[in-house]
């Protein structure tokens, strides 16, 4: 089966700019996954969704991110505008369902100078 | 709230050694426990999981990990390492209900 997919894989841009990241989970996979990855650190949620329901945005910025998830597939991840503070591997994961191991795409790796 | 720590940032090995990578967590209830490994530039890859049942687990590439309730552990393990292994090794805890929750992650080196 193909994996997660996530573009691009890296994306340089000045503060202030805005950014957005995209992602295409694995096939039949109702639960997808936004992780953002400091360097040095391991993954940390930013959004979980439940077909196009996101159930879990606690940890998301509301003032400058925002994700949708569009007939319950795709994804895209939107920073507006970004900080210096945002540089990190932006990862996207699905999963079968809630509970079910998460599978990862290989990141976007921003930078914001 | 769940937390994980791993208590060592860094670890080398002689390739052919053993290899023990520790994980603590604090969870509430009964937990859903992984072990992810990552290689430069790439996404997380799962090695195993533990949902219920026997608390020793097999995953890939030869690794173990023994579920330990009394020391809220779950140790990975592997009895020789191979130069191929030299990545970074996440332990991870969630639920059924609740995302997973992972730590700072160990970096696994290996030497000849």
């Amino acid at each position: 089966e193909a994996g997660v997919v996530q573009s691009p894989r890296y994306k340089i841009i000045e503060k202030k700019q805005p950014v957005a990241f995209w992602c295409n989970p694995i096939s039949g996979h109702n639960t997808l996954y936004w992780y953002r990855q400091n360097l040095g650190q391991g993954p940390e949620l930013l959004i979980r969704y439940e077909n196009e329901e996101a159930v879990d945005d606690s940890q998301l910025p509301k003032d400058r991110f925002s994700a949708e998830r569009l007939k319950g597939v795709d994804s895209t991840l939107k920073i507006q505008p970004a900080e210096l503070g945002d540089s990190a591997v932006y990862l996207c994961a699905s999963s079968l369902d809630r509970g079910s191991p998460l599978h990862f795409g290989n990141g976007t790796r921003l930078t914001v100078t | 709230a769940q937390s994980v720590t791993q208590p060592d940032i860094h670890i080398t090995v002689s390739e052919g050694a053993s290899l023990e990578l520790r994980c603590n967590y604090s969870y509430g209830a009964t937990p859903y426990l992984f072990w992810y490994v990552q290689s430069p530039g790439q996404g997380l890859q799962l090695l195993l999981k533990y949902f219920s049942g026997d608390t020793l687990v097999q995953g890939i590439k030869g690794f173990e990990a023994e579920f330990k309730r009394s020391q809220s552990s779950f140790n990975l393990r592997k009895p020789s390492v191979h130069w191929s292994d030299a990545a970074e090794y996440f332990c991870a805890v969630g639920s059924w209900d609740t995302p997973l929750v992972f730590g700072k992650g160990t970096r696994l080196s290996v030497i000849a």
